[in-house]
């Protein structure tokens, strides 16, 4: 089955940029997109179709998908980007979820 | 305003059934597919089945082919899942999500509040 792999966790500093990566074979190939979730709070989506935001998501998420990894960036982290992010992909006529990473602004 | 409302969990002994229900509000239902998305406590997000806007498409996670039914009544704005053979490993927050075009392959761009589902003796 597929599977798209995470880093569990990641930590930046406010103002500083986070990347999360998401790896899964030939991933670029397929369309990737990315969800928010913060404690006790249903998913957000904030990057569909590898790239675009829909409305509502701040410019400082951005998105990006090539060879076998997409990666979400967050440009100027702020304290309220402190949350779960999980990547998601269409494959073999089911979706998958990334494994989650964990996102610690300090 | 666009809304997902979740019911139909709670507690359950292995091997029993549950119908799960979400109402769908503030957009045009039967225009979109629509899924099933669980997350165990403490754990990631798991896609569980997902519908097309007509009902005539549907896809399970392996993990519930078998014992789980999606099903939806665009005249009543609702989404379904029957869960039938529960199982511990079952136990999960149930969320209803929808996909942003009508036959499923697409983001999940709103989500509902979710439903608890428990699986206990």
């Amino acid at each position: 089955s597929y599977e798209l792999t995470q880093p569990p966790s990641v930590s930046v500093s406010p103002g500083q940029t986070a990347s999360i990566t998401c790896s899964g074979d030939k991933l670029g190939a397929k369309y990737a997109c990315w969800y928010q979730q913060k404690p006790g709070q249903s998913p957000v989506l904030i990057i569909y179709q590898d790239n675009k935001r829909p409305s509502g998501i701040p410019e400082r998420f951005s998105g990006s998908n090539s060879g076998n990894t997409a990666t979400l960036t967050i440009s100027g982290t702020q304290a309220m980007d402190e949350a779960d992010y999980y990547c998601q992909a269409w494959a073999s006529s089911t979706y998958v979820f990334g494994t989650g990473t964990k996102v610690t602004v300090l | 305003e666009v809304q997902l409302v979740e019911s139909g969990g709670g507690l359950v002994q292995p091997g029993r059934s549950l119908r799960l229900s979400c109402a769908a509000s503030g957009f045009t239902f039967d225009d979109y597919a629509m899924h099933w998305v669980r997350q165990a406590p403490g754990k990631g997000l798991e896609w569980v089945s997902g519908i097309s806007w007509n009902g005539a498409v549907t896809g399970y996670a392996d993990s519930v082919k078998g014992r789980f039914t999606i099903s939806r009544d665009n005249g009543k704005n609702s989404l379904f899942l029957q869960v039938n053979s529960l199982r511990t490993e079952d136990t999960a927050l149930y969320y209803c999500a929808k996909d942003t075009t009508p036959t499923g392959e697409g983001a999940h761009d709103v989500w509902g509040q979710g439903t608890m589902v428990t699986v206990s003796s």
